[in-house]
Formats: C-alpha cells, structure tokens, sequence
C-alpha cells in the first residue's frame, strides 16, 4: 500500500516565483495536513482539510500561500511570490477518522 | 509560552542506557498526547501515543502521561545507535480542535556505541 506521495522532492527556485508542491494522500484517508519545518519554528501545521473541505488555516504565514484539495486524492499548496524565507520541509500527512497522521516524504524547498 | 516545549538537546547516552525524553504543553483541555521519531532528512514517524494519566509500554518504549502536572515523557529502555534520531513530542488541540496537533521543536537524542 502506497504511502502519502509529494512532488516535487526538492525545489530550488528564485525569489518571486511561483511554487506548487503537490500531495497525494494514502487511499482511504479523510483528512490531509500541510506542515512546514524549519530548525527555529519546528514543526508548524499550516493547513488542513477534512473530506475536502479546509477546517483551519489559521497556519498559512499570510495570503501568498494558499492550498486546494479539489478532490479526495490531490491537493496542492502554492506560493506566490516566493521569498527566501519560505525556505523549508513542506510535509503532508494524512489520516483516516481519528487514527495516526501519516506523513509524506517531504518537499525540500530553497528559495534564492 | 510556546504550545509545547521539548529541550532540544542533543541527549546523550551510551548504548544500553535509558534515555529519557520529556515534553511540557500549556493547554489543559489536551487530551490526545504523541511520540513521533525522526531521523535526520526524513519524515516523522509516529512510535507511541498516550491518552489516559499513567504509563503505556510498547516492547523498548514506555510513554508517561501526567495530566496534573501538564507533562508527557518518553523512556527508551536498552538504547541502540538505531534511536539516534530526532524525538518530537505533539498534542492535540487547542481544546475545540482536536484533529490539530501542535508539536514540539524536538530532542535530538544521540546514543553513543
């Protein structure tokens, strides 16, 4: 069984540019996290989505992100413009009900 | 006052020693409380969890919960190399959020051969 999937694995791109990282959640699992991690933040939930529908994004740093989940098996998480502070791990975990999170690989992200 | 605090560590410990890992949370309507492992360039995984106050043992693991004192601990018993990694310790909440969870920055634990 195939666990959560991101693309890309890593992205380096230039300040100002548009970025969209990708997720594909484990078959079967309702809700979907997206997570940033940085060594001075830690760990920071940014958004998530229940049945396809965002619950809290209280955690989106401010408007140049943003996140869709246009259907149980895909969502995105975009910035635009980029700045070199979104430099980062973008993880994205996904549950079923109230069980364990299970977390992607991991999205590398340089912004230059 | 952070959501949840870890000491960053690293914890060092000899091979076979306990090591003891420790995590305080502000909010106490926090019910469910978690153990993620994580090594170096990967993501975390989940080792143990604990909901009630006490003890809960998983073979090396025991996690302590003591909701009184706004306190969750983990224990590795008979250390190996292989736990040198990052341990971040997550609760749930705030209350009224329950499918959030609010992690620690974590305790990178080092076991020395």
């Amino acid at each position: 069984d195939a666990g959560v999937i991101q693309s890309p694995r890593h992205e380096v791109t230039e300040m100002g540019q548009e970025v969209t990282l990708r997720c594909k959640p484990i078959s079967g699992h309702n809700s979907l996290f997206w997570y940033r991690q940085t060594m001075m933040r830690g760990l920071e939930l940014l958004i998530y989505f229940n049945n396809n529908v965002p619950i809290d994004d209280s955690g989106m740093p401010e408007d140049r992100f943003s996140a869709k989940m246009p259907n149980a098996s895909f969502s995105t998480l975009k910035i635009q413009p980029s700045e070199p502070r979104d430099s980062a791990v973008y993880f994205c975990a996904s549950r079923r009900g109230a069980e364990t999170q299970y977390f992607g690989p991991g999205t590398r992200l340089l912004v230059l | 006052q952070k959501e949840v605090e870890q000491n960053s560590g690293p914890l060092s410990v000899p091979e076979g020693a306990i090591a003891s890992l420790n995590c305080t949370y502000s909010d106490r309507g926090s019910q469910s409380f978690f153990w993620y492992r994580q090594y170096s360039g990967k993501s975390p995984e989940l080792i143990m969890f604990i909901y009630s106050n006490g003890d809960k043992e998983d073979g090396r693991f025991t996690a302590q919960l003591n909701k009184a004192s706004q306190y969750v601990s983990l224990l590795i018993r008979d250390s190996q190399p292989s736990d040198s990694a990052t341990y971040l310790c997550a609760v749930n909440g705030p209350s009224g959020a329950t499918n959030k969870l609010i992690f620690g920055t974590g305790t990178l634990l080092a076991v020395q051969p």
